[in-house]
């Protein structure tokens, strides 16, 4: 079964600073998507990055930058010049085309930001 | 993009009583819709998955009599806790997406039940 491990419960960072989130998956198969979610307080899930896994290339979303390693099964979310408004609860998620749509979520790592 | 809807975003309800959470797609049509509920501080736990027009899928563990979910069209399902008791409070996420061959879902705002 496919899992998806954050290791990192909390984390913290200094406003303007760069931060890196951890999330490691397993899975046998080759072809599958990943996404980095943020929640913040309001509770409301947004998208913050996606990556195909077919491509190499990792995705980059202004600020937000992954680190996909797909030998390894790791698919970090870095995080530059942080803001007080990234300060959020986030979610590293898998999804695989044969297993009924569903998105695998890791267990989250709440990001505070510090002035 | 795309849009869900849900409501109410919060309910307290009697314990025994049942309440019922509606999740609108307001863009597209939504043909695969998503259930999950979540702790405080913990991730998303999937209840089930309904496609419409179809009984609804759940997950092992979820009591599918005491949260009924309907999908009756493209753009509503509904889930409703049966009898509802003090462990049953919560906050409750809709997601939907174009087909279960879509990657992409759309989250709701959430719906926070409390039952008294």
């Amino acid at each position: 079964a496919q899992t998806v491990t954050q290791s990192q419960p909390e984390m913290s960072v200094q406003e303007a600073e760069t931060v890196t989130l951890s999330c490691t998956y397993d899975t046998s198969e080759s072809d599958y998507y990943l996404f980095w979610y943020k929640q913040p307080p309001s509770r409301q899930m947004i998208l913050v990055i996606r990556q195909e896994a077919y491509k190499q290339q990792n995705a980059t979303e202004n600020r937000f930058s992954v680190n996909f390693q797909k030998a390894a099964k790791s698919f970090s979310l870095k995080i530059s010049d942080s803001q007080l408004g990234d300060a959020a609860m986030y979610f590293c998620a898998y999804w695989l085309y044969n297993q009924g749509g569903k998105l695998i979520f890791g267990q989250g790592t709440e990001l505070s930001v510090k002035p | 993009g795309a849009v869900v809807s849900q409501h109410p975003s919060r309910v307290i309800c009697k314990s025994g009583t049942s309440v019922k959470i509606e999740c609108r797609s307001l863009d597209f049509q939504a043909t695969t819709m998503f259930w999950y509920r979540q702790f405080p501080k913990q991730s998303l736990m999937l209840m089930a998955t309904s496609n419409e027009g179809s009984k609804a899928t759940y997950e092992q563990g979820v009591e599918k009599d005491k949260f009924l979910i309907n999908h009756a069209s493209l753009t509503l399902s509904t889930l409703t806790v049966t009898s509802a008791h003090p462990e049953d409070s919560s906050f409750y996420i809709c997601s939907a997406s174009l087909g279960l061959a879509h990657y992409e879902q759309y989250f709701g705002p959430g719906t926070r039940l409390t039952v008294t």
